[in-house]
């Protein structure tokens, strides 16, 4: 069964820092891993999607990269500001699962303050 | 305007009734997915759906039922079989990009408390 973990679970920041959000994943076989952004309340934001044969996506201020084989991705944020406070998540589809059924962790829960 | 539809967005419920959650989607998408997310937990998939009138369950489908009788739309049900109810309720949806390759779109969310 793959297992998706985040660290840190939670995060405070001053404005202006720049800042790296850890995912790992127990099972190396992906077809992807995707990032997403929840603000309290709402749905899930796609922010990038990484192939497995991709090392890594940018997107304005943020890039994150793929280690598939060691099972680790990290989401760099560059020159945070206040409105990126939000939880983020990372998912993972496994190689041979159906119908694209992702696997998620718990997210960390980023506070930028100004 | 392109996307994932849920309604409501609030929803309040006795203990014993069942309820039904809407999604719908205007994207073209084959695949529908809903999880369910509790505090401090990743989301957890109920059932997911590539096609018309074809559905699978997910890791938590005990106490739920869908339908898919229209692409567009793939509506929940939570019965009275399930046992904890109160969650926010999370629908999705998924074009294919290429082979085994599915990008996620997510709607706003449905939070339901049952007392």
């Amino acid at each position: 069964k793959q297992e998706v973990t985040q660290i840190p679970a939670a995060l405070s920041v001053p404005e202006g820092e720049n800042l790296v959000l850890n995912c790992s994943f127990t099972d190396s076989a992906i077809y992807n891993l995707q990032w997403f952004r929840q603000d309290p309340g709402k749905g899930l934001t796609s922010l990038l999607l990484i192939q497995s044969s991709q090392r890594e996506q940018t997107s304005g201020r943020l890039n994150a990269s793929l280690d598939k084989s060691s099972g680790r991705s990290t989401l760099y944020i560059a020159a945070s500001q206040p409105g990126d406070s939000a939880t983020y998540l990372c998912a993972v589809r496994r190689e041979g699962s159906t119908l694209g059924r992702l696997y998620f962790g718990r997210g960390t829960q980023l506070t930028v303050w100004p | 305007d392109g996307g994932i539809t849920q309604s409501p967005k609030y929803l309040f419920r006795k203990e014993g009734q069942n309820v039904t959650l809407s999604c719908e989607q205007n994207l073209n998408h084959d695949a529908m997915y809903w999880y369910r997310q509790d505090p401090g937990q990743g989301l957890r998939l109920i059932y997911y759906s590539q096609i018309v009138n074809d559905f699978q369950k997910g890791d938590i489908a005990e106490g739920y039922s869908v339908s898919r009788e229209k692409k567009e739309s793939f509506p929940l049900t939570v019965t009275s079989a399930q046992k904890n109810p109160t969650a926010f309720y999370l629908c999705a949806s998924s074009m294919v990009i290429d082979r085994g390759s599915y990008e996620q779109y997510f709607g706003p969310g449905t939070r339901l408390t049952v007392t």
